[in-house]
């Protein structure tokens, strides 16, 4: 099973400020077919979780272009740039590219 | 966009079953392999099991193999998990998703314990 380790497990951010977060996954990523199937997703508290990236830097519709999806084979980056109020919540990382699909365990922005 | 309604949760004994359902509605739902995920409270979130469009083809993380099955009717736009032998570490929200995990339902809690 592939392992999916994240950091920071904590990122104290400051509004307008860009933060990055980091994925690491065991095995590299990469399919036969060339796809790497690695999602981002954002979950507000006492929210259900959202996806904003996938297939590393593809945005979701409607997903502002401050976040920003990036990386290859084993790492990966999500970028946020100007941060604001309402990004406040946990990030997880998502491979799907292996069978079982592994969540990362996240990391907690706040302000 | 699909909207997914998870149900059935609630509080069962250790060795019991439990019974969640997803109702789907909004895109064709027969056209999306589905999935269930859970989230232990305030932790990280954990793959169960997916099916394929049209229920043939079911995947389950080892962990689980025996104890859960999942299901789907495409007929009524819904896909199932028959949770059985729960255990207190099957304590979690659980939540009803395709497999891409574009569309999330809300949620639904179960809990084990004696």
């Amino acid at each position: 099973e592939v392992v999916m380790t994240q950091s920071p497990l904590s990122l104290p951010v400051t509004l307008g400020q860009s933060a990055s977060i980091s994925c690491r996954s065991s095995q590299s990523l990469v399919q036969s077919s060339g796809n790497t199937y690695l999602s981002w997703f954002q979950q507000r508290p006492g929210q259900s979780p959202r996806r904003l990236i996938y297939k590393v830097s593809i945005r979701d519709y409607g997903v502002p272009d401050r976040f920003s999806g990036s990386g290859s084979g084993t790492d990966f980056t999500l970028k946020i740039t100007r941060v604001e109020a309402e990004d406040v919540g946990v990030y997880f990382c998502l491979q799907g590219s292996q069978w079982p699909p592994v969540f990362g365990g996240g990391t907690k922005v706040d302000i | 966009e699909l909207q997914l309604v998870e149900s059935g949760g609630g509080l069962v004994q250790p060795g019991g079953s439990l019974r969640l359902s997803c109702a789907a509605s909004g895109l064709r739902f027969g056209s999306f392999p589905m999935a269930w995920v859970r989230q232990v409270p305030e932790k990280g979130l954990e793959w169960v099991a997916n099916i394929d469009e049209d229920g043939r083809e079911k995947y389950y993380v080892d962990s689980l193999k025996g104890r859960f099955t999942i299901s789907r009717d495409n007929s009524k736009n819904s896909v199932d998990l028959q949770m059985n032998n729960l255990r207190g570490e099957d304590t979690a929200v659980y939540y009803c998703a395709d497999v891409g995990c574009r569309y999330w339902g809300q949620g639904i809690l179960v809990t084990v314990s004696s």
